[in-house]
């Protein structure tokens, strides 16, 4: 079967730096994305990774081992807008996209 | 702004009362997708048509059907609401399906079946 890994839950302080990660078992893989959704919202694009290495975007980063099957996403100067949950899912060779259940990220003062 | 655009944003329904839901989309992208999603968990594939290839995710149920009569609409009908059909709604579109084009989504409707 398929399946994606994230951890269900962090917690963080505001101005700090929290890395997500992201484990999966596809059949193929065609690319990686990191989606952020806030409670009761749409997801929301964040990143895309089809070759190994980091991706940097202004305070969110990703990173991609096709090897070992890991991704994750690092997120710096943490701002409490950044309260969120963050969704990881995976292209596989059908191009259907596989979704993990996200991670809720909780920032504190 | 060229965006997806879901109505209603919360629809109530009674238990086995058909129900529809829509989706626009001024992107002009060639695929729309239908997901269900639920508290704390993965948004679930639904449908998605990529311009008018209809392709149902096998484990939808039959109670789910979808429409799209044009590049710019889609619509959901839940033919008979059951309580474990409550869960938010969400609509989303891509340029293609294939390689690393994201999704975009619209707000979702939030669906609540008494």
């Amino acid at each position: 079967g398929q399946n994606i890994d994230q951890p269900t839950e962090m917690t963080a302080t505001e101005g700090a730096i929290v890395q997500i990660n992201c484990t999966y078992q596809t059949s193929g893989f065609n690319g990686l994305f990191w989606y952020q959704q806030h409670a009761g919202e749409a997801p929301t694009f964040l990143s895309y990774n089809v070759l190994d290495g980091l991706e940097e975007k202004g305070r969110f980063s990703s990173f991609l081992s096709r090897s070992k099957g890991y991704s994750y996403l690092l997120l710096k100067e943490l701002q409490m807008k950044d309260s969120a949950s963050y969704l990881c899912a995976v292209v596989d060779s059908n191009y259907q996209l596989i979704w993990g259940a996200g991670t809720k990220l909780i920032i504190k003062p | 702004d060229a965006m997806v655009i879901q109505n209603p944003r919360y629809q109530v329904t009674q238990f086995g009362k058909p129900v529809t839901l829509s989706c626009s989309q001024t992107l002009n992208h060639n695929v729309m997708y239908w997901y269900q999603q639920k508290s704390s968990q993965a948004p679930k594939l639904l449908f998605h048509y990529y311009d008018k290839d209809f392709n149902n995710e096998a484990d939808t149920p039959d109670n789910f059907q979808s429409r799209r009569p044009n590049t710019s609409f889609c619509f959901l009908d839940i033919r008979s609401p059951g309580l474990g059909d409550a869960a938010m709604y969400l609509c989303a579109t891509s340029r293609d399906p294939t390689g690393g084009y994201e999704q975009y989504f619209g707000p979702g409707t939030r669906l609540t079946v008494t």
